[in-house]
């Protein structure tokens, strides 16, 4: 059974602290893996991995896939309140829908 | 464009009555899906369409649940005979697929049956 496991499931740190949040997946056929900011609304897309090693960088946060070990880390560096929200690993197979599973979330809360 | 519309955003409703959500998704996108999502959990699948044909739905979707796509454009998902069990918030999305799949999504309507 396809599933998607986030670690750690919350977080709390103070702003300018860096974190590294996990996401290990087991999907037949995989596709790509994305990480998702949901705060109290919709998820808005951050990343989209597909190749091992390259690291996408956007400002302070960047990702990185293992596709041999099943993994992903978010890193947010010098982390500010409004980085407060739920980050989402979702993880496309290569199935007749492409659809994404999603793990439950890390809920980072970024205290001033 | 600003992206994934969806209505209404919040709907209350007594158990039993039948709910409809309309999404439009962002132009020109050919895949549109709807996830469900419960608190403390990540969305999950209930179905997707390429254009107006619906190609995959999940175990999820009861028989009360319906989704349409009529003219590969906008959507529908209703829900018959709600149950307390429904109330969850319903998410749309919609990407363009060629070789890679981002999925974007709207901000979801919010259903509460009671």
């Amino acid at each position: 059974e396809d599933k998607v496991v986030q670690s750690p499931l919350s977080l709390v740190v103070h702003e300018g602290d860096t974190v590294t949040l996990n996401c290990s997946y087991e999907v037949t056929n995989f596709r790509s893996l994305l990480w998702y900011k949901q705060e109290k609304k919709a998820p808005t897309f951050l990343f989209m991995l597909t190749s091992s090693g390259i690291e996408k960088k956007s400002g302070r946060l960047s990702s990185i896939l293992d596709k041999k070990e099943l993994f992903s880390i978010l890193n947010i560096t010098a982390t500010q309140t409004g980085d407060s929200a739920i980050y989402l690993c979702a993880v496309e197979g290569q199935t007749g829908a492409n659809n994404l599973f999603f793990g439950t979330g890390t809920r980072l809360t970024v205290i001033p | 464009d600003t992206g994934v519309s969806q209505n209404p955003r919040h709907k209350i409703t007594k158990r039993g009555q039948n709910v409809t959500f309309r999404c439009d998704p962002i132009s020109e996108h050919n895949r549109l899906y709807w996830y469900r999502q419960t608190l403390g959990q990540g969305p999950e699948f209930l179905t997707y369409f390429q254009n107006e044909a619906q190609l995959e739905k999940s175990r999820l979707l009861s028989d009360r649940f319906s989704a349409e796509r009529p003219k590969g454009s906008f959507s529908t998902l209703e829900i018959q005979r709600t149950e307390q069990g429904d109330s969850a918030m319903y998410l749309c999305a919609s990407s363009f697929f060629v070789s890679g799949n981002t999925i974007y999504f709207g901000e979801g309507s919010w259903l509460t049956v009671v």
